[in-house]
């Protein structure tokens, strides 16, 4: 285990008001990912980081924004929260291997309501 | 990032292997193939990833063919818990985080 935890687990808010869900890693990992999850669409990247303040946008990046201030932290910010940001959103880091490919390991997910 | 195709359901009978097939025709040479699996409504989980030849973990084995054009991925005693979405993915080793796509996958229901 890989050391990901994802807080909170479950929330419900109303649009318009914003949202923080955060990822918190313990083994010093570079790379971390944001990705949502729909019926339809599967896991889509919504932000990347690679390093402490060093941040990247993926495929559906509009409506969220991130922050790293630390290492061992990614937090995923809503500004104002809409109806179709209601989704199951997990954090993942990259790990590397003997082999020299990467892999990543999910945290156990955040699921969002968004009323 | 080569584009994967993947059957969208296979059962399985539990304790009978549970052979998942995936195609990847247009890989490039330095491209990996990634099993993932996603049980529902948890985090997907890596279980295993080759490059050219045949690889086994304690999870599963990796068959991958000899033009690396297809690859399938065995799990020998398939169990109840083993039912879950199996992802095929074709990835650089050190591709952008964007090329990491996961498509829809299989779902492999392992029955009684």
């Amino acid at each position: 285990d890989a050391g990901i935890t994802q807080s909170p687990r479950h929330k419900v808010t109303e649009t318009g008001t914003p949202v923080t869900l955060r990822c918190h890693q313990t083994e010093n990992h570079r790379y971390m990912y944001w990705y949502r999850q729909d019926p339809g669409h599967g896991l889509r990247l919504i932000h990347y980081s690679y390093g402490v303040k060093d941040t990247d946008k993926g495929e559906v990046s509009d409506g969220y924004s991130v922050s790293r201030s630390k290492t061992e932290d990614f937090l995923l910010t809503l500004e104002s929260a809409t109806s179709s940001q209601t989704s199951v959103y997990f954090c993942a880091i990259s790990v590397g291997t003997i082999s020299g490919a990467n892999v990543l390991t999910f945290g156990a997910g955040s699921r969002l309501t968004v009323l | 990032d080569a584009k994967t195709t993947q059957p969208p359901s296979m059962d399985c009978a539990e304790g009978r292997a549970a052979n998942l097939p995936c195609n990847h025709s247009t890989i490039s040479g330095n491209e990996y193939v990634y099993w993932y699996r996603q049980i529902h409504s948890q985090g997907p989980q890596y279980i295993i990833h080759g490059l050219k030849n045949n690889e086994t973990n304690e999870m599963a084995s990796l068959i991958i063919t000899e033009d690396r054009k297809s690859s399938t991925l065995i799990l020998p005693h398939a169990t109840l818990r083993d039912t879950a979405v199996y992802y095929c993915i074709v990835r650089v080793a050190s591709g952008s985080a964007r090329q990491l796509t996961f498509g829809s996958g299989t779902q492999l229901t392992v029955l009684p």
